[in-house]
């Protein structure tokens, strides 16, 4: 089955820039997305296509992909931004899969 | 305003049935795919079941085929999860999630919890 592999942890004090990054064998042909769950809330999309930022998302926060990986990156991180980050993509038979998600810590 | 609003999660015992329901507004609901999404205690997110617009074609992850059914009304705006033969292990919050092509979930509703236990 296919997998999108995430570090678990990544921790960054305020207005350091974050970088979160999710590795698949099937990024080079198919979009990754992201996604921030806040405790006890339900996820709400922050990057789609790569790199494309739905209305309301602050400016900080951005996406890239290269070969099999995507990166979120979150410029001059704020303690608001503390979250579970999940990436999201398909496979080449589109399976949806999310990576195991990545708990961002700002402190 | 895009609202999803999810019901009919429990308190269920294993090999029991359940069905959730999610209720829809603010968007032409019969345009859309729609996906639900699950995620158990301390646990992450996990793609469960995906309908087409019309409801002519459905998809499953593999943890659920066969036990798990997905439909819709359009008449009614509102999205339904059949859940038969209900195990320990899909206990979880269950998302409602409007879909976008190609194949992601732009708007998440604010879940409903379904617990598989005797």
């Amino acid at each position: 089955s296919y997998e999108l592999t995430q570090p678990p942890s990544v921790s960054v004090s305020p207005g350091q820039t974050a970088r979160i990054t999710c590795s698949g064998d099937a990024l080079p042909k198919k979009y990754a997305y992201w996604y921030q769950q806040k405790s006890g809330q339900a996820p709400v999309l922050v990057i789609y296509e790569d790199s494309k930022r739905p209305s309301g998302i602050p400016e900080r926060f951005s996406g890239s992909s290269s070969g099999t990986m995507a990166t979120l990156t979150i410029s001059g991180a704020q303690v608001e931004d503390e979250a579970d980050y999940y990436c999201y993509s398909t496979d080449s038979s589109g399976l949806r899969v999310f990576g195991g998600g990545t708990k961002l810590t700002v402190l | 305003e895009v609202q999803l609003v999810e019901s009919g999660g429990g308190l269920v015992q294993p090999g029991g049935s359940l069905r959730l329901s999610c209720a829809a507004s603010g968007f032409t609901f019969s345009s859309y795919a729609m996906s639900w999404v699950r995620q158990a205690p301390g646990k992450g997110l996990e793609w469960v079941s995906a309908i087409s617009g019309s409801g002519g074609s459905t998809y499953y992850a593999d943890s659920v085929k066969g036990r798990f059914t997905i439909s819709r009304d359009n008449s009614k705006n509102t999205l339904y999860l059949q859940m038969n033969s209900l195990r320990a292990e899909d206990t979880a919050v269950y998302y409602c999630a409007k879909d976008r092509a190609p194949y992601y979930m732009d708007v998440w509703g604010k879940g409903t919890t379904v617990t598989v236990s005797s």
